[in-house]
């Protein structure tokens, strides 16, 4: 059973605009959410995170957004740019694993057009 | 400083043969965690180990096996191969692998059954 979702496979968003990636979840011991990013060839890239304790954080361009109550996270870019153009990853972890022990969903492909 | 590095980048295998793959983390890091990443299922946790002790396991069968070396240093192996075992496998480590630490991913090697 997936544990992390990500229902939308790819999403195709104007540069410039915002960009809204989500993410939810169904495990309630999960207390900790991290975004990777992914290029073609390599390895994921940690991007962003959040803890449970905290409904957003923000980086930057980037901000994730967590409401543990609909077991929902979003992140938010702002303003895309072409090099955003990647898979993201959401992924979680619980107080009775450790952050060595992610739980991913299967990805979303954004494509930051011109 | 080095990243995580994983070798061999590509692999093909036959059926029934097995197959070791090595990564090696970044300097000072103690904790290696392996993933599967196959299309639609996203990364899935195979196991993790930290001072040359598995810590955490993922729901991979017996077939799928690693250690860890003094010098932190992984290798995972995957005997009677099948082919449905033809995916991306990355290594990710982390300092102590604690919460709110951040996994640093290799590139994966790109594994092939026939």
């Amino acid at each position: 059973d997936q544990q992390v979702k990500q229902n939308s496979p790819s999403l195709s968003v104007q540069e410039g605009r915002i960009s809204i990636l989500n993410c939810d979840y169904t495990n309630s011991m999960f207390d900790y959410f991290l975004w990777y990013k992914k290029y073609p060839a390599e390895g994921p890239t940690f991007l962003i995170s959040i803890s449970s304790i905290k409904d957003k954080n923000e980086d930057g361009r980037f901000t994730v957004f967590l409401n543990k109550s609909a077991k929902h996270l979003s992140l938010h870019i702002v303003p895309s740019q072409p090099g955003d153009s990647a898979v993201y990853f959401c992924a979680a972890s619980g107080m009775t694993g450790t952050a060595s022990k992610l739980t991913f969903g299967t990805g979303t492909r954004l494509q930051v057009t011109l | 400083k080095a990243g995580v590095t994983q070798t061999p980048r590509y692999l093909i295998k036959t059926r029934g043969q097995q197959v070791t793959l090595s990564c090696s983390p970044i300097s000072g890091h103690r904790s290696v965690s392996w993933y599967q990443q196959t299309p639609g299922q996203g990364l899935q946790f195979l196991f993790e180990y930290f001072s040359e002790t598995q810590r955490n396991k993922g729901n991979f069968p017996g077939r799928f096996s690693g250690r860890q070396f003094s010098n932190s240093r992984s290798e995972m192996n995957v005997s009677t191969l099948e082919l449905g075992d033809s995916a991306l496998y990355l290594c990710a480590s982390s300092l102590s692998g604690q919460l709110n630490t951040e996994a640093f991913f290799g590139q994966g090697t790109r594994l092939t059954v026939v």
